[in-house]
């Protein structure tokens, strides 16, 4: 099946602990997303990667960091910097501008 | 960066009838835009996609409006249907240098009443 793929689903973070959102694909898109939505508002894009081993911030990048090593892979890390992590994460990668997300992690604070 | 309103948090609709969805955006007319169904818990599901220089696109019951006088699009689904009712996201590329940057509006949540 292609499509994103997006590990956990739900995911409980400590206070101070850093945690990891997974995100593969398997449609051969070179660029790849993360937006963060919390109830009643619009996606606000994190990080974006248009190719292997370059990303750039999106709007709310801090607390976050990302890396993109492979292709098919575009994991996120919600640092301890980020004092309100808690929201529906979303990874999407994108061909011609048309994206494709994957089924979300829901984050939230211990 | 672009400001984009959509018309009103939620709608709701009789069956058969059609569910009219608009969204406005502030700054410079993007070189497209696009319409995204969400379900609740879910990743918004691509629908649309709706160029500059074209005035209208349909696909099936979904026909897509593009207004750049007024920085505008609406959204028609016509003999709307229990299975429809879903929050419904515009998209535009804010980057102005196709990068492929979406900026979303907030939504507008579609019950449509059997």
């Amino acid at each position: 099946d292609g499509g994103i793929t997006q590990s956990p689903k739900y995911l409980f973070r400590k206070e101070g602990q850093n945690v990891t959102l997974s995100c593969e694909q398997n449609l051969n898109h070179d660029a790849m997303y993360w937006y963060r939505q919390d109830p009643g508002q619009g996606l606000r894009l994190i990080y974006y990667s248009q190719i292997v081993n370059d990303f750039q911030k999106g709007d709310i990048a801090e607390g976050y960091s990302v890396s993109r090593e492979k292709k098919e892979s575009f994991p996120l890390t919600v640092t301890s910097a980020q004092k309100n992590p808690t929201a529906f994460y979303l990874c999407a990668s994108g061909n011609r501008g048309k994206l494709f997300f994957g089924s979300g992690t829901q984050l939230s604070v211990l | 960066s672009q400001k984009i309103e959509q018309n009103s948090e939620a709608l709701n609709i009789q069956e058969g009838k059609t569910a009219t969805l608009t969204c406005n955006y502030t700054n410079y007319s993007p070189a497209y835009l696009q319409w995204y169904r969400q379900d609740p818990g879910r990743g918004p599901v691509f629908l649309l996609l709706i160029r500059e220089n074209e005035k209208e696109k349909r696909k099936e019951r979904l026909k897509v409006t593009f207004d750049t006088t007024l920085k505008q699009s609406l959204f028609h689904i016509t003999a709307s249907q229990p299975a429809d009712s879903a929050t419904y996201l515009c998209a535009l590329d804010d980057s102005g240098a196709g990068s492929y940057q979406l900026t979303f509006g907030k939504g507008t949540k579609l019950s449509v009443i059997p």
